[in-house]
C-alpha cells in the first residue's frame, strides 16, 4: 500500500514561513508528480499546486511546491490567519491505480 | 461556473446500501474523468474511485474494491456511487470531485461540498 507521509501539524507567527513535507513509502516520489490541497475548516479541498511547482491563476505566490527524488514540499510565505487549514499532498500511483493523498499536516498561525 | 452537488448522503444500517449523486453542471461532463473522495470524521482525505470520461476506465481503492460501484450518466451530467455492505468504517462526508490532466499529471481541480454518510444501527 503506498503510504504518503506528511508532519502532523506545523504553526508560525503571522508573515512568516512554513514548510510541509510529503514523503513516500512503497513507491518512488521521483517519478511522480505532486499535487497540494487546502482544506480550510468546514469546507471542501481546494487545490493550491499541481504538476510538483504549478499554481492554478487565483492563487497567490505565497504558496509555491517542489520536489526532490525522495519527498516534496510546500512553502507557505508570508502567513496569514486565513491560512490555517489542513494541506494534503496527493499523488497518482501508477502501479497500483489508485490516487494517494498525503495524511495531512494542520498549519496554525501563532 | 463549474459546479458539482452531492446528494443521497443518510443514516443508513449496517449492511445496508445507498446511492449517491453527484450533479454536474458549468462543463462538458463527458470530457472529463470523475472522482469520489471521501473523509471520515476528523481525518485525513481517502480517494475510493474514478472514472473516465467514456466510462470505460474505472479504478477504486482496496477499501471499496467489490462493495462500491461508480457510474455516469453523460446526458444527465451525473457521476453516481452505489454502495453495498455499507460498515461503520464507511462513515464520511463524500465529495465529488472533477479530474484535469495537463501534459505532465492530473489532478482534482473542483469539488462538491460532499454529503454525509452515516453507518450506525
Amino acid at each position: 500500500q503506498s503510504v504518503l507521509t506528511q508532519p502532523p501539524s506545523v504553526s508560525a507567527a503571522p508573515g512568516e514561513k512554513v514548510t510541509i513535507s510529503c514523503s513516500a513509502s512503497n513507491f518512488n516520489i521521483g517519478n511522480n508528480y505532486m499535487s497540494w490541497y487546502q482544506q480550510l475548516p468546514g469546507t471542501a479541498p481546494k487545490v493550491l499546486i499541481y504538476d510538483n511547482d504549478k499554481r492554478p491563476s487565483e492563487i497567490p505566490d505565497r504558496f509555491s511546491g517542489s520536489k526532490s527524488a525522495t519527498s516534496a514540499t510546500l512553502d507557505i510565505t508570508g502567513l496569514q490567519t486565513g491560512d490555517e487549514a489542513d494541506y494534503y499532498c496527493a499523488t497518482w500511483d501508477r502501479s497500483l491505480r489508485v490516487y494517494v493523498f498525503g495524511t495531512g499536516t494542520k498549519v496554525t498561525v501563532l | 461556473e463549474v459546479q458539482l452537488v452531492e446528494s443521497g448522503g443518510g443514516l443508513v444500517q449496517p449492511g445496508g446500501s445507498l446511492r449517491l449523486s453527484c450533479a454536474a453542471s458549468g462543463f462538458t461532463f463527458s470530457a472529463y474523468e470523475m472522482n469520489w473522495v471521501r473523509q471520515a470524521p476528523g481525518k485525513g482525505l481517502e480517494w475510493i474511485s474514478q472514472i473516465s470520461g467514456d466510462t470505460n476506465t474505472i479504478y477504486y481503492a482496496d477499501s471499496v474494491k467489490g462493495r462500491f460501484t461508480i457510474s455516469r450518466d453523460n446526458a444527465k451530467s451525473s457521476l453516481n456511487l452505489q454502495m453495498n455492505s455499507l460498515g461503520a468504517e464507511d462513515t464520511a462526508l463524500y465529495y465529488c470531485a472533477r479530474t484535469r490532466c495537463t501534459s505532465s499529471s492530473c489532478y482534482r481541480d473542483y469539488w462538491g461540498q460532499g454529503t454525509l454518510v452515516t453507518v450506525s444501527s
